[in-house]
């Protein structure tokens, strides 16, 4: 399944299949992305990052794209699990600034 | 190694009353940054601070709410004669040096305003 990141609030993926969760960027000067999840009630737990010189990372079941030319970002998710339902946040990071800017989110449910 | 610790978890204040939310960071780090998230959207950054400094506040409402990080103790995010529309869950992350990229969070605090 794939998410269209802000217009597409809830992805809804088999367990076993892979998950696509997509996000628009909007600062061309933004330098670092990262990835979290937030479960219920949790803060958000760091997944995977990406600086602005890569286009792809490989964590763990996970991947992170990164298309510049088009700001976008990618999270896939490999075999999802019940356990990877969750809020699935990117962040931004402008260069020379602290503060990481993020998405509205999307919604993973996992379906036994 | 312990993680960010906020507490309390859940905070419940009467308008008029004031709400202190205190942060410490995962030892060792020395940067600490506040963001609130309302119901179903993402995290927005209000401030973030060092050892005695505010580095940058432009996320802060002007009125009301205030930041320290204090020498010795946790952070503090004061929010007085609070209003329902400051309800919301309040996340500080923290990381090693200002070029450290990744923060790391805790659990938050939620607080409800009645």
């Amino acid at each position: 399944g794939e998410s269209v990141g802000l217009h597409l609030p809830t992805l809804s993926v088999q367990e076993g299949d892979n998950s696509i969760i997509n996000c628009a960027y909007s600062n061309s000067a933004s330098d670092y992305f990262i990835w979290y999840k937030q479960e219920s009630g949790k803060g958000p737990q760091f997944i995977i990052d990406i600086r602005s010189n890569m286009d792809k990372r490989q964590g763990q079941r996970v991947t992170v794209l990164l298309n510049k030319t088009v700001k976008h970002l990618s999270l896939q998710i490999a075999a999802t699990q019940p356990g990877d339902s969750a809020v699935y946040f990117c962040a931004e990071r402008a260069y020379n600034f602290n503060k990481f800017y993020f998405g509205s989110g999307t919604k993973l449910n996992v379906k036994p | 190694n312990a993680g960010v610790m906020q507490n309390p978890r859940h905070l419940v204040r009467r308008r008029g009353q004031e709400a202190r939310l205190r942060c410490s960071p995962m030892k060792g780090h020395s940067h600490v940054y506040w963001y609130r998230q309302l119901p179903e959207e993402g995290l927005k950054f209000m401030v973030y601070l060092q050892k005695e400094n505010i580095i940058d506040e432009s996320g802060m409402p002007k009125e009301r709410f205030s930041a320290e990080f204090p020498k010795e103790g946790p952070s503090i995010l004061r929010i007085q004669q609070v209003v329902r529309g400051d309800s919301a869950a309040y996340f500080c992350a923290s990381s090693p040096t200002q070029r450290e990229d990744t923060q790391y969070f805790g659990p938050g605090t939620r607080l409800t305003v009645l």
